[in-house]
Protein backbone atom coordinates (compact mmCIF):
# COMPACT_ATOMS: atom_id res chain seq x y z
CA UNK A 1 0.00 0.00 0.00
CA UNK A 2 1.14 3.35 -0.88
CA UNK A 3 2.71 5.17 2.16
CA UNK A 4 3.88 9.30 2.67
CA UNK A 5 7.50 9.14 3.82
CA UNK A 6 8.93 11.71 5.95
CA UNK A 7 12.86 12.18 6.89
CA UNK A 8 14.43 12.50 9.00
CA UNK A 9 12.39 10.93 12.24
CA UNK A 10 13.71 13.03 14.39
CA UNK A 11 16.08 16.41 14.36
CA UNK A 12 18.19 17.81 16.88
CA UNK A 13 18.65 21.53 16.23
CA UNK A 14 20.23 24.38 17.40
CA UNK A 15 17.66 27.61 18.06
CA UNK A 16 18.14 29.63 15.60
CA UNK A 17 19.20 27.49 12.70
CA UNK A 18 17.55 26.30 9.86
CA UNK A 19 15.76 22.72 9.33
CA UNK A 20 14.38 21.25 6.39
CA UNK A 21 11.69 18.47 6.81
CA UNK A 22 11.05 16.48 4.03
CA UNK A 23 8.10 14.52 2.73
CA UNK A 24 7.82 11.87 -0.64
CA UNK A 25 3.69 11.82 -0.75
CA UNK A 26 2.09 9.74 -2.52
CA UNK A 27 2.94 9.57 -5.96
CA UNK A 28 -0.57 10.12 -7.61
CA UNK A 29 -1.66 12.70 -5.28
CA UNK A 30 -2.27 16.35 -6.34
CA UNK A 31 -2.76 17.89 -2.73
CA UNK A 32 0.00 18.43 0.16
CA UNK A 33 -0.23 19.39 3.57
CA UNK A 34 2.37 20.13 6.39
CA UNK A 35 0.62 19.59 10.45
CA UNK A 36 2.40 19.74 13.39
CA UNK A 37 1.28 18.40 16.43
CA UNK A 38 3.19 20.03 20.21
CA UNK A 39 3.46 16.83 22.71
CA UNK A 40 0.22 16.02 24.14
CA UNK A 41 -1.75 18.48 21.43
CA UNK A 42 -3.74 18.56 18.58
CA UNK A 43 -3.24 17.99 15.17
CA UNK A 44 -2.59 21.89 14.09
CA UNK A 45 -3.24 23.08 10.21
CA UNK A 46 0.23 24.77 8.85
CA UNK A 47 -0.30 24.98 4.81
CA UNK A 48 -1.59 23.61 2.42
CA UNK A 49 -0.12 22.99 -1.22
CA UNK A 50 -1.77 22.70 -4.77
CA UNK A 51 -0.45 23.11 -8.06
CA UNK A 52 2.96 24.36 -7.21
CA UNK A 53 1.84 26.62 -4.56
CA UNK A 54 0.35 27.58 -1.47
CA UNK A 55 -3.47 27.14 -1.31
CA UNK A 56 -4.04 27.83 2.17
CA UNK A 57 -2.26 28.45 5.40
CA UNK A 58 -2.44 28.92 8.87
CA UNK A 59 -0.97 32.11 11.15
CA UNK A 60 1.32 29.78 12.84
CA UNK A 61 2.85 29.56 9.18
CA UNK A 62 4.36 33.02 9.26
CA UNK A 63 7.70 34.24 6.98
CA UNK A 64 9.35 31.90 8.70
CA UNK A 65 8.28 29.08 7.26
CA UNK A 66 8.16 27.90 3.75
CA UNK A 67 7.26 25.55 1.51
CA UNK A 68 8.49 23.50 -2.26
CA UNK A 69 7.94 20.82 -4.04
CA UNK A 70 12.18 21.23 -5.56
CA UNK A 71 10.90 17.83 -7.64
CA UNK A 72 8.39 15.50 -9.23
CA UNK A 73 8.40 13.70 -5.54
CA UNK A 74 9.64 15.58 -2.88
CA UNK A 75 7.75 18.10 -0.68
CA UNK A 76 9.62 20.39 1.84
CA UNK A 77 8.81 22.59 5.16
CA UNK A 78 11.94 24.70 6.10
CA UNK A 79 11.81 26.96 9.09
CA UNK A 80 14.22 29.31 9.03
CA UNK A 81 15.08 30.27 12.55
CA UNK A 82 13.76 27.92 14.89
CA UNK A 83 12.46 28.63 18.39
CA UNK A 84 12.15 26.48 21.19
CA UNK A 85 8.09 26.85 20.76
CA UNK A 86 8.92 25.28 17.15
CA UNK A 87 9.25 21.66 18.91
CA UNK A 88 6.56 19.42 17.89
CA UNK A 89 5.93 16.75 15.64
CA UNK A 90 5.50 17.89 12.07
CA UNK A 91 3.74 15.48 9.91
CA UNK A 92 3.23 15.84 6.20
CA UNK A 93 0.06 14.90 4.88
CA UNK A 94 -1.30 13.99 0.85
CA UNK A 95 -4.65 13.70 -1.12
CA UNK A 96 -5.46 12.40 -3.85
CA UNK A 97 -8.03 15.83 -4.45
CA UNK A 98 -8.77 18.85 -1.80
CA UNK A 99 -11.19 18.88 0.84
CA UNK A 100 -13.38 16.39 1.10
CA UNK A 101 -11.09 13.11 0.71
CA UNK A 102 -9.04 11.16 2.81
CA UNK A 103 -5.54 13.24 3.85
CA UNK A 104 -3.17 9.95 3.90
CA UNK A 105 0.02 11.34 6.97
CA UNK A 106 3.73 10.32 6.98
CA UNK A 107 4.84 9.00 10.24
CA UNK A 108 6.04 12.29 11.30
CA UNK A 109 9.31 13.92 12.37
CA UNK A 110 9.91 14.93 15.32
CA UNK A 111 11.90 18.34 15.55
CA UNK A 112 13.34 19.26 19.20
CA UNK A 113 15.09 22.42 19.24
CA UNK A 114 17.10 23.15 21.99
CA UNK B 1 -12.87 29.42 10.16
CA UNK B 2 -14.25 26.85 11.66
CA UNK B 3 -13.64 25.63 15.32
CA UNK B 4 -14.44 21.85 16.02
CA UNK B 5 -14.71 20.79 19.94
CA UNK B 6 -14.79 17.59 20.91
CA UNK B 7 -15.40 15.82 24.34
CA UNK B 8 -14.21 13.89 26.24
CA UNK B 9 -10.84 14.47 26.31
CA UNK B 10 -10.01 10.93 28.09
CA UNK B 11 -12.30 8.27 28.35
CA UNK B 12 -11.32 5.21 29.99
CA UNK B 13 -13.70 1.81 29.17
CA UNK B 14 -13.54 -1.52 30.12
CA UNK B 15 -13.35 -4.39 27.79
CA UNK B 16 -16.25 -5.01 25.48
CA UNK B 17 -18.29 -1.91 26.33
CA UNK B 18 -19.10 1.18 24.04
CA UNK B 19 -17.63 4.34 23.87
CA UNK B 20 -18.93 7.15 22.00
CA UNK B 21 -16.77 10.74 21.20
CA UNK B 22 -18.83 13.50 20.23
CA UNK B 23 -17.38 16.82 18.22
CA UNK B 24 -18.95 20.01 17.26
CA UNK B 25 -18.14 22.68 14.23
CA UNK B 26 -19.39 25.81 13.83
CA UNK B 27 -18.80 26.49 10.02
CA UNK B 28 -22.54 24.55 8.67
CA UNK B 29 -20.91 24.35 5.01
CA UNK B 30 -18.53 21.87 6.53
CA UNK B 31 -19.51 18.92 4.41
CA UNK B 32 -16.92 16.30 5.57
CA UNK B 33 -16.04 14.60 8.82
CA UNK B 34 -13.40 12.07 9.19
CA UNK B 35 -12.03 10.33 12.30
CA UNK B 36 -8.63 9.50 12.79
CA UNK B 37 -6.98 7.47 15.04
CA UNK B 38 -3.74 7.65 16.35
CA UNK B 39 -1.83 5.11 18.28
CA UNK B 40 1.56 6.57 20.50
CA UNK B 41 4.25 7.13 18.65
CA UNK B 42 2.54 6.51 15.24
CA UNK B 43 0.63 9.20 12.46
CA UNK B 44 -2.96 9.49 12.29
CA UNK B 45 -4.77 6.86 10.55
CA UNK B 46 -8.14 7.31 8.96
CA UNK B 47 -10.94 4.34 10.40
CA UNK B 48 -14.11 6.33 9.14
CA UNK B 49 -15.64 9.27 7.12
CA UNK B 50 -19.06 10.84 6.75
CA UNK B 51 -20.45 13.21 4.46
CA UNK B 52 -23.10 15.58 4.89
CA UNK B 53 -25.27 13.80 2.64
CA UNK B 54 -25.87 11.26 5.13
CA UNK B 55 -26.60 10.98 8.24
CA UNK B 56 -25.23 7.62 9.42
CA UNK B 57 -22.16 5.43 8.41
CA UNK B 58 -21.01 1.87 10.13
CA UNK B 59 -18.33 -0.07 9.39
CA UNK B 60 -18.19 -3.30 11.34
CA UNK B 61 -17.70 -1.88 15.30
CA UNK B 62 -17.14 1.69 14.01
CA UNK B 63 -20.34 4.18 13.50
CA UNK B 64 -20.43 7.53 13.11
CA UNK B 65 -23.40 9.82 13.55
CA UNK B 66 -23.78 13.38 12.07
CA UNK B 67 -26.43 15.79 12.83
CA UNK B 68 -25.96 18.78 10.29
CA UNK B 69 -28.87 21.05 11.82
CA UNK B 70 -27.32 20.93 15.35
CA UNK B 71 -23.49 20.69 13.43
CA UNK B 72 -22.51 17.99 15.76
CA UNK B 73 -20.69 14.19 15.07
CA UNK B 74 -20.00 11.17 16.88
CA UNK B 75 -17.82 8.14 16.92
CA UNK B 76 -19.42 4.93 18.31
CA UNK B 77 -16.98 2.38 19.33
CA UNK B 78 -18.69 -1.26 20.05
CA UNK B 79 -17.38 -4.01 21.90
CA UNK B 80 -14.77 -2.42 22.41
CA UNK B 81 -11.32 -3.88 22.74
CA UNK B 82 -7.24 -3.40 24.14
CA UNK B 83 -6.89 -2.42 20.71
CA UNK B 84 -9.05 0.31 20.11
CA UNK B 85 -6.63 2.35 22.99
CA UNK B 86 -5.26 5.52 21.17
CA UNK B 87 -5.93 9.08 20.80
CA UNK B 88 -8.60 10.04 18.43
CA UNK B 89 -9.14 12.88 16.17
CA UNK B 90 -12.48 14.60 14.52
CA UNK B 91 -12.00 16.74 12.37
CA UNK B 92 -14.39 18.98 9.90
CA UNK B 93 -13.85 20.11 6.18
CA UNK B 94 -15.28 22.71 3.68
CA UNK B 95 -15.46 21.22 0.43
CA UNK B 96 -12.48 22.83 -2.07
CA UNK B 97 -10.98 24.12 1.46
CA UNK B 98 -7.43 22.23 1.72
CA UNK B 99 -7.65 22.76 5.57
CA UNK B 100 -8.70 20.17 8.23
CA UNK B 101 -9.87 21.19 11.52
CA UNK B 102 -8.89 19.31 13.73
CA UNK B 103 -10.31 18.47 17.38
CA UNK B 104 -8.29 18.38 20.21
CA UNK B 105 -8.08 14.83 20.53
CA UNK B 106 -9.64 12.26 22.62
CA UNK B 107 -7.53 9.70 24.80
CA UNK B 108 -9.57 6.38 24.49
CA UNK B 109 -8.19 3.59 27.06
CA UNK B 110 -9.82 0.31 27.13
CA UNK B 111 -9.32 -1.88 30.09
CA UNK B 112 -8.78 -5.86 29.65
Amino acid sequence: EPEVTQTPSHQVTQMGQEVILRCVPISNHLYFYWYRQILGQKVEFLVSFYNNEISEKSEIFDDQFSVERPDGSNFTLKIRSTKLEDSAMYFCASSAEGGGTEAFFGQGTRLTVV
Amino acid sequence: GENVEQHPSTLSVQEGDSAVIKCTYSDSASNYFPWYKQELGKRPQLIIDIRSNVGEKKDQRIAVTLNKTAKHFSLHITETQPEDSAVYFCAAIRYNFNKFYFGSGTKLNVKP
